[in-house]
């Protein structure tokens, strides 16, 4: 079945870290960049990250460069988000996306994982 | 940045109604834009990609269209499982950005 599953979301203190993964089954994973994807409550759809196949480089949006890292084992299939120096404001479910061949258009995403920044 | 536009922001609509959703690039990208439709508690699904190509499984009474800057997403006639939110979104360059989003209400 081709299908994206995210883990790794939960409560965590502003400050703190998490480490999401997307585990990634039915599909030639190392041949498409994929992507993180948020939206915080109340809000619309944030592009949050965006990794190539064979992870030549790493983007990033403004809002979290320099706290997420992107990365991607081709070997497990799974895609990881690093997220460190969390604030209140990264409170949101966080979805995985599979881009489509040749464009960062997303045709496959997992359900999500929600991700909560409080004290 | 690449600022993506959508209007309305909101619609209220009656089955069976042909519905438009707009989206404004702030500056050119070719037909590098999709159409994502979410509801609550779902995952977003992908409707349309390169601006008028429509993806695998979705019904024919959507359909895209536009390039350059200003694209449109029409439902030629509503069903009751397409009450939902939709976004555009552009992968011209990065960062990539979305609309606002355009939530579809039953009238």
């Amino acid at each position: 079945e081709v299908q994206l599953v995210e883990s790794g979301g939960g409560f965590v203190q502003p400050g703190g870290s998490l480490r999401l993964s997307c585990a990634a089954s039915g599909f030639t994973f190392y041949s498409y960049a994929m992507n993180w994807v948020r939206r915080a409550p109340g809000r619309g759809l944030e592009w949050v990250s965006s990794i190539p196949g064979t992870s030549e480089s790493t983007y990033y949006a403004d809002s979290v460069k320099g706290r997420f890292t992107i990365s991607r084992d081709n070997s497990k299939n799974t895609v990881f988000l690093q997220m460190n120096s969390l604030r209140a404001e990264d409170t949101a479910v966080y979805y995985c996306a599979k881009a489509t061949s040749g464009y960062y258009l997303f045709d496959l995403w997992g359900r999500g994982t929600l991700v909560t920044v409080s004290s | 940045d690449i600022q993506m536009t959508q209007s309305p922001s909101s619609v209220s609509s009656s089955v069976g109604d042909r519905v438009t959703i707009t989206c404004r690039a702030s500056q050119g990208i070719n037909s590098y834009l999709a159409w994502y439709q979410q509801k609550p508690g779902e995952a977003p699904e992908l409707l349309i990609y390169t601006a008028s190509n429509l993806q695998s499984g979705v019904p024919s009474r959507f359909s895209g269209s536009g390039s350059g800057t200003d694209f449109t997403l029409t439902i030629s006639s509503l069903q009751p499982e397409d009450f939902a939110t939709y976004y555009c979104q552009q992968a011209s360059g990065f960062p990539l950005t979305f609309g606002g989003g355009t939530k579809v209400e039953l009238k």
